[in-house]
């Protein structure tokens, strides 16, 4: 199994901020990366495929990149409505699997 | 657009097995390049992915489950149903289903509100 690495468990910031939250494959998974938002009580919502790709309907705020190991989430300008949960997923392979999730909460 | 709607018992005895279904509305299930998932939560931990099928029948499970794991599929209800046999309170979980795309970058855009399943006697 690819084992996807999230950490820390937790961010703090503020609105406005920019955060940039990481993602590590255990083996090479080209761009086959996405990434989702999660809120309580909510299922998850797609926010970039194939690493860097905006999802429609997903405010520009939002940015991915990375390939190979090594991603990134990038939250510009931060907004109320962004303190959630986010996890990373590859679709490389099967089974398929996520990171453990960053929270991102606030200062 | 696309609805998934998860449905089945909330509470299940141990050693007992977890059945649900999960109804599609919106679009065939036949159709597309797509794969039909099932994926659970426990109470304040991560997303585990448990298997998907694809409107052929053909399957793919997690390894970690797949001595339990069974998933089907009805296209002429255009439903598909999990089951997952001898559960224990391991297994109690928000039970999500989810559509899977393949035309880009495979990823999981629609997915059910997910349904709580206890194990408990």
């Amino acid at each position: 199994d690819i084992q996807m690495t999230q950490s820390p468990s937790s961010l703090s910031a503020s609105v406005g901020d920019s955060v940039s939250i990481p993602c590590r494959a255990s083996q090479n998974i080209s761009t086959y990366l996405n990434w989702y938002q999660q809120k309580p009580g909510k299922a998850p919502n797609l926010l970039i495929f194939g690493a860097s790709s905006l999802q429609r309907g997903v405010p520009s705020r939002f940015s991915g990149n990375g390939s190979g190991t090594d991603f990134t989430l990038t939250i510009a300008n931060l907004q109320p409505e962004d303190f959630a949960t986010y996890y990373c997923q590859q679709s490389y392979s099967t089974p398929r699997t996520f990171g453990q999730g960053i929270e991102v909460e606030t200062k | 657009q696309v609805q998934l709607q998860e449905s089945g018992p909330g509470l299940v005895k141990p050693s007992q097995t977890l059945s649900l279904t999960c109804t599609v509305s919106g679009g065939s299930i036949s159709s597309g390049s797509y794969s039909w998932n099932w994926i659970r939560q426990p109470a304040g931990q991560g997303l585990e992915w448990i298997g998907r099928i694809y409107a052929t029948g053909n399957t793919n499970y997690n390894p970690s489950l797949k001595s339990r794991v069974s998933i089907s599929v009805d296209t002429s209800k255009n439903q598909f149903s999990l089951k997952l046999t001898s559960v224990t309170a391991a297994d109690t979980a928000v039970y999500y289903c989810a559509r899977e795309d393949f035309n880009y970058g495979h990823n999981f855009e629609y997915w059910g509100q997910g349904t709580l399943v206890t194990v408990s006697s």
